[in-house]
């Protein structure tokens, strides 16, 4: 079973810190995606990475996937009350099996004013 | 309007109840998958449809069936509603190549 960890499970802090989450596992994934969840809603498709050591930014959260392919990290700077969710992580294999995504458990992430 | 819908919204039934929680698409893809969302334990595939005459079990399909009306359309159904099947519910789609996918808003389901 591959798996996906992410940390920190919960993470609170103040508009206008920045903040790292993570994502890894021990296994090699071809994709991996970002989700962010608010209550009452679906994921919502933030980004997706697939070649390793590869950088995405949109707007002020930048997304790295590892050299490896096993990990990632999603970074806010001067986070604001409207980042506020639950993020996750979801990750694919090659080939045919391409749309069996494992997720993460995901990091809730509460920003205050 | 959203590109995913699901109906009901929020759903409370009694055990031994059938059920079903339907999902429509206006992305056009081929592809519709059922996860159920339960805190600690994320996003797991319940079933999921190629095309209309592909359906495939997912990781934790017993208890659930599924009908794949039109391309559209992609319903789930409990027989026999358990209380352990108390969960969030989402419906999502994407195109053949299949990892990004797009989720619709989600039935809160309680099995009382």
């Amino acid at each position: 079973t591959q798996l996906l960890e992410q940390s920190p499970q919960f993470l609170s802090i103040q508009e206008g810190e920045n903040l790292t989450v993570y994502c890894n596992s021990s296994s090699v994934f071809s994709s991996l995606q970002w989700y962010r969840q608010e209550p009452g809603e679906g994921p919502v498709l933030l980004v997706t990475v697939v070649t390793g050591g590869e950088v995405k930014k949109l707007k002020r959260l930048t997304f790295q996937f590892g050299d490896a392919r096993k990990d990632s990290s999603l970074h806010i700077t001067a986070a604001q009350p409207g980042d506020t969710g639950l993020y996750l992580c979801a990750g694919s294999r090659s080939g045919g099996s391409n749309y069996k995504l494992t997720f993460g458990k995901g990091t809730l992430l509460t920003v205050n004013p | 309007d959203a590109d995913v819908t699901q109906t009901p919204r929020n759903r409370i039934t009694k055990t031994g109840k059938r059920i079903m929680l339907e999902c429509s698409q206006t992305k056009g893809h081929d592809r519709m998958y059922w996860y159920r969302q339960d805190p600690g334990l994320g996003l797991r595939l319940i079933y999921y449809s190629f095309d209309v005459k592909d359906i495939n079990k997912g990781e934790i399909s017993d208890g659930y069936s599924v009908s794949r009306q039109a391309q559209a359309k992609f319903s789930l159904s409990l027989e026999s509603a358990i209380p352990n099947q108390t969960a969030l519910y989402f419906c999502a789609t994407s195109d053949f190549v299949g990892y990004e996918q797009y989720f619709g808003p989600g039935t809160r389901l309680t099995v009382t």
